[in-house]
């Protein structure tokens, strides 16, 4: 089955500084690869997705790339602010939508003031 | 439009002890899940469904029941607890069908159940 690996599993930034989440994946057969983000205490939500045939997304201050020939995907975060900090979760599976997510580890990000 | 409903969220055992956790969506999403989260492992899936009458076995099973009687419930039973089934669960569920804006599916949680097993 998928195996999905994230790193690191903690960073802390500067506020205003970009920072960046890695994942790799095992599944070639995997193409939806979404990111979530679990704030203290709350239920993870979806803030980005990406799907195989696409290589990178961006919606505002967030962008993923993937890498499919690699077997890795990304998320990064630019002119980070303190409602980012939060553990963010990244996920692949090989179905057309959320069905058999399989997570990583998560990164617990801090924004330093 | 409540989302996922998930009851209790906390709760004690004793080991041996048996006990439901309940989950309950109103968004007629076909799939629902159950994922179970522990510090450094992220989340991990236990059992899944994609329909009424229709469940299947995730990363996670041992230890765990599940059921799909209806479209809306779908029950994680916990037959005889452990120490080691001691973690946060969270219940999620989505469509089968393409999210019109992203053209993929929303995993959509409940706010999970903290669950100690002493």
């Amino acid at each position: 089955g998928e195996n999905v690996e994230q790193h690191p599993s903690t960073l802390s930034v500067q506020e205003g500084d970009s920072a960046v989440i890695k994942c790799t994946y095992s599944d070639s057969a995997s193409n939806y690869f979404p990111w979530y983000k679990q704030e203290l205490g709350k239920r993870p939500q979806l803030i980005i997705d990406i799907r195989s045939n696409v290589g990178e997304k961006k919606d505002q201050r967030i962008a993923v790339t993937l890498n499919k020939t690699a077997k890795h995907f990304s998320l990064h975060i630019t002119e980070t602010q303190p409602e980012d900090s939060a553990v963010y979760f990244c996920a692949a599976t090989p179905f057309q939508g959320a069905q058999k997510l399989v997570f990583g580890q998560g990164t617990r990000l801090t924004i330093n003031p | 439009n409540a989302g996922v409903t998930q009851t209790p969220k906390f709760q004690v055992l004793k080991t041996g002890q048996s006990m439901t956790l309940q989950c309950a969506q109103d968004m007629n999403h076909e799939y629902m899940s159950w994922y179970r989260q522990d510090p450094g492992m992220g989340l991990r899936l236990i059992h899944y469904s994609v329909g009424a009458g229709i469940t299947d076995q995730g990363e996670v099973p041992n230890g765990y029941n599940v059921s799909r009687s209806t479209t809306e419930d779908f029950p994680l039973r916990l037959l005889s607890a452990a120490p080691s089934q001691t973690s946060v669960y969270f219940c999620a569920s989505s469509t089968l069908r393409g999210d019109r804006i992203s053209g993929a599916n929303v995993l959509t949680f409940g706010a999970g159940s903290r669950l100690t097993v002493l």
